[in-house]
This record gives structure tokens, sequence and C-alpha cells, in this order.
């Protein structure tokens, strides 16, 4: 089965410092990866996605991620974060043999200090 | 990007009456669906594929009779919460697959208040 962990529950970040989001995945082949990011009450926004390929992947917003098939990783980062960029992340693995079905980590709530 | 609305918004009703949600792909063709539900700071817990044209396929411990699930075209699936109970407040989500088969485009979800 997939797995997804996110293992910091809350972020806090300086305006216009660097951003780094964690994510590890357990699936038994090279999964479908995807990071989401969803404002307060509202749904989820795609910002990139891995599916083969360039393991550097980037994204809207600025976010870019690197797949790290020998730590089993999927890494988002933003070199100078915006106010705007206060939000809860998800990351999520997908795989044609589970159905397509995304599971998704924990997530990580960014907060943005001015 | 690929467009996927959710209607309603919001929605309260009285608790044992039912309530439908729709999930539409506005400029794709969606064979597979998937509807999730949100408890507050939570992640998303998947409830359920939804796929054009036959019955939907539940996760584990996802009553089946009481979250209907109907995918009648290739752009709409919706969800209905039967004899809905206050424990069934929260924020579902649907998702659709994309018309390539690799990308998944979430709804703006849906607020259910059932008092």
């Amino acid at each position: 089965a997939q797995s997804v962990t996110q293992p910091d529950i809350h972020i806090t970040v300086s305006e216009g410092a660097s951003l780094e989001l964690r994510c590890n995945y357990s699936y038994g082949a090279t999964p479908y990866l995807f990071w989401y990011v969803q404002s307060p009450g509202q749904g989820l926004q795609l910002l990139l996605k891995y599916f083969s390929g360039d393991t550097l992947v980037q994204g809207i917003k600025g976010f870019e991620a690197e797949f790290k098939r020998s730590q089993s990783s999927f890494n988002l980062r933003k070199p100078s974060v915006h106010w705007s960029d206060a939000a809860e992340y998800f990351c999520a693995v997908g795989a044609i043999a589970a159905g397509n079905k995304l599971t998704f980590g924990g997530g990580t709530r960014v907060l943005v200090k001015p | 990007g690929a467009v996927v609305s959710q209607h309603p918004s919001w929605v309260i009703c009285k608790s044992g009456t039912s309530v439908k949600i729709e999930c539409r792909s506005l400029d794709f063709q969606a064979t597979t669906m998937f509807w999730y539900r949100q408890f507050p700071k939570q992640s998303l817990m998947l409830m359920a594929t939804s796929n054009e044209g036959s019955k939907a396929t539940y996760e584990q411990g996802v009553e089946k009779d009481k979250f209907l699930i109907n995918h009648a075209s290739l752009t709409l699936s919706t969800l209905t919460v039967t004899s809905a109970h206050p424990e069934d407040s929260s924020f579902y989500i649907c998702s659709a697959l994309s018309d390539s088969g690799n990308t998944i485009y979430f709804g703006e979800g849906s607020w259910l208040t059932v008092v």
C-alpha cells in the first residue's frame, strides 16, 4: 500500500526567506507525486507533479520540487516566500496500479511572518 | 489548467434530510472522479471512486447506502448524503482525473452543516 509522510505539521517562515517542505512516500514502483496547496476553507490547487524524466520539477507560484528515489522523497521548495504563500500544503502519491487514487500526507501548515 | 466545479459551496440541512453535492469537470471529460472528506485541520480522506457508467467503489468503512454516488455523465458526479446527521457535517471535496489520465484536479469543496 502506498503512504505519504509529511514530517512537519507546522512551519513558520519570514517573508522573503526560503521554504522547504518535506515529503516522504512509500510505494513499490515509481509513483506519481503531487503537491497541492489549500487556503482556508477552499479546495486544493495543484502546484506541481512528477511522473518521470527530470527529477527537478517546476510548478506554479515559484515553487519547485525534487524527486529523490534513493531517499523516497519529494520535497517542495521556494526560494523567497510571500505572505500569500501562507496555507496548508499537501503532498500526495498516486499510481495507475492503484486506480489513480491519491494518498495524501497529513499536510504542513505554513505561517509567514512579516 | 483544468477546472473542476462543485455546487453548492456550502449547505445547511436539517437532521434526517438528504443533500446532494455536484461535481463537474468544466473543460474536460472525466471518466473517473473521486470524493473526499476533510475534517477541520486534518488531511483528506478518500471516500469513494466514481466511475462513469458504473457503480462507485467505496473505501473501507464508508457506508455506501449513506453516501450515494452517481456518475451519470463524463462531466458530472454527484454525492448524496442520505438521512444526514450532525456527525456528517464536514468539508467534502471532489476531484477528477484528467482525460490524459495523469493529473487529478480538485473542486473548491462543499461545506455541509447538519443541524
